[in-house]
This record gives structure tokens, C-alpha cells and sequence, in this order.
């Protein structure tokens, strides 16, 4: 059963300190995503990737939060310094794009962040 | 902009009653449309999706939704809830350029 599987699923941490979120998407796909979900602003879409390459990371505050695919099975989201705002739930999805259409994001099951 | 409006923020339902969770939408051209659903500490699960042809989409555990151009609605139904759908739902719109805009989310609360 293939999966989306992101670690830690928890981290708590206090401000000022690095946090790094790592996502593996599911074999094959082609484009990842990081979304961040609060409960003021729901879901957000942080950045998101295809065939490895950056293509938007609009959403991504770009002084403290950096994302990246090292290779085709791990892509990481880090946040340097960290500030109590970023506490969040961190969802990764990934998906095929074949080009026409959209295709399924498949979610893995978040990172839950805590910034004290 | 596109923008996606889920109004109902709860609602609550009796276990074998049926179900319409409400969303519009406002894009300029024909939507990719999707409903989502959130199982506490779970990421996001695809029920169903529109992209065109019939207007009634069927999807997983029992759901289906009707597209509706002339509401801008894509509407999701299910005849008779059971406990297990209690859940967060998302209603979401596609850009055209493979990023999707998510609802705000209606929790469903299930009665015994």
C-alpha cells in the first residue's frame, strides 16, 4: 500500500531553533507539495515541486523557510529561525501530473509543530 | 481570483440520516473540482473529483456530488451517514496549474 510518510509526526521546539520536516513521496510521482494547515488560515500551500525542480514557493516565507528535493525519494521543508506563528500542522502530498487534467494528491499524515 | 466558499463551518447530523455538505466556488473557466476528507490526525483522503462529462460524480465510501455551472456549486451528498464519516471535509478548486485551493472545511459531527 503505497503512502506518503513525513517525519516527526510531533516536534516541539523553542523559538530561534532549526526545524527540519522530511516528507518521502509516494514511488513515481512527480511533484510534491507543502501545505500548512492552522485553524485561522486552513490550508495554505507553502511550495511545491516537480520532477525535483522548484516551481512556486510563493506561499513560503522566504526569510526563515526553505524547501528542498535532494533526490526523488525525500524532500525537506526547514524553517531557520523558528517563531511560535509557525506552529502548525505540515502536510506533504505528492502526485503523477501527466499533463492533462489534474491528477490525485496523495497527503501523508503531517508533521505537527510546536514552537515555544 | 479563484476562491472556494464551504458556509457551514459544523454540522451535525443524525447517524443514518442523509448528508449535503455546500460549496461554492468562483473560477473563470471550467474547474477541476475535489472533495476531501480529514480524519482526525490524517492527512487529506480524495472522496471524488470532477474535471468534466456528467455533472454527478461518485466517489468513495458511499459519497457523490453534483456540479452545478449555473450555481458555481459543487455539492456533496450521501443518502445515510454512518459514524465513521464523522470527519472534516474539504472542497477544493483547481488553479490550471496543478496547485489546488482548498475550502475553509465543514466538520461533520454524527449523532447516535
Amino acid at each position: 500500500d503505497a503512502r506518503v510518510t513525513q517525519t516527526p509526526r510531533h516536534k516541539v521546539t523553542e523559538m530561534g531553533q532549526e526545524v527540519t520536516m522530511r516528507c518521502q513521496p509516494i514511488l513515481g510521482h512527480n511533484t510534491v507539495f507543502w501545505y500548512r494547515q492552522t485553524m485561522m488560515q486552513g490550508l495554505e500551500l507553502l511550495a511545491y515541486f516537480r520532477n525535483r525542480a522548484p516551481l512556486d514557493d510563493s506561499g513560503m516565507p522566504k526569510d526563515r523557510f526553505s524547501a528542498e528535493m535532494p533526490d526523488a525519494t525525500l524532500a525537506t521543508l526547514k524553517i531557520q529561525p523558528s517563531e511560535p506563528r509557525d506552529s502548525a500542522v505540515y502536510f506533504c502530498a505528492s502526485g503523477l501530473v501527466r499533463g492533462v487534467g489534474y491528477n490525485e494528491q496523495f497527503f501523508g499524515p503531517g508533521t505537527r509543530l510546536t514552537v515555544l | 481570483a479563484q476562491s472556494v466558499t464551504q458556509p457551514d463551518i459544523h454540522i451535525t447530523v443524525s447517524e443514518g440520516a442523509s448528508l449535503e455538505l455546500r460549496c461554492n466556488y468562483s473560477y473563470g473557466a471550467t474547474p477541476y473540482l475535489f472533495w476531501y476528507v480529514q480524519s482526525p490526525g490524517q492527512g487529506l483522503q480524495l472522496l471524488l473529483k470532477y474535471f468534466s462529462g456528467d455533472t454527478l460524480v461518485q466517489g468513495i465510501k458511499g459519497f457523490e456530488a453534483e456540479f452545478k455551472r449555473s450555481q458555481s456549486s459543487f455539492n456533496l451528498r450521501k443518502p445515510s451517514v454512518h459514524w465513521s464519516d464523522a470527519a472534516e471535509y474539504f472542497c477544493a478548486v483547481g488553479k490550471g496549474d496543478d496547485k489546488i485551493i482548498f475550502g475553509k472545511g465543514t466538520r461533520l459531527h454524527i449523532l447516535p
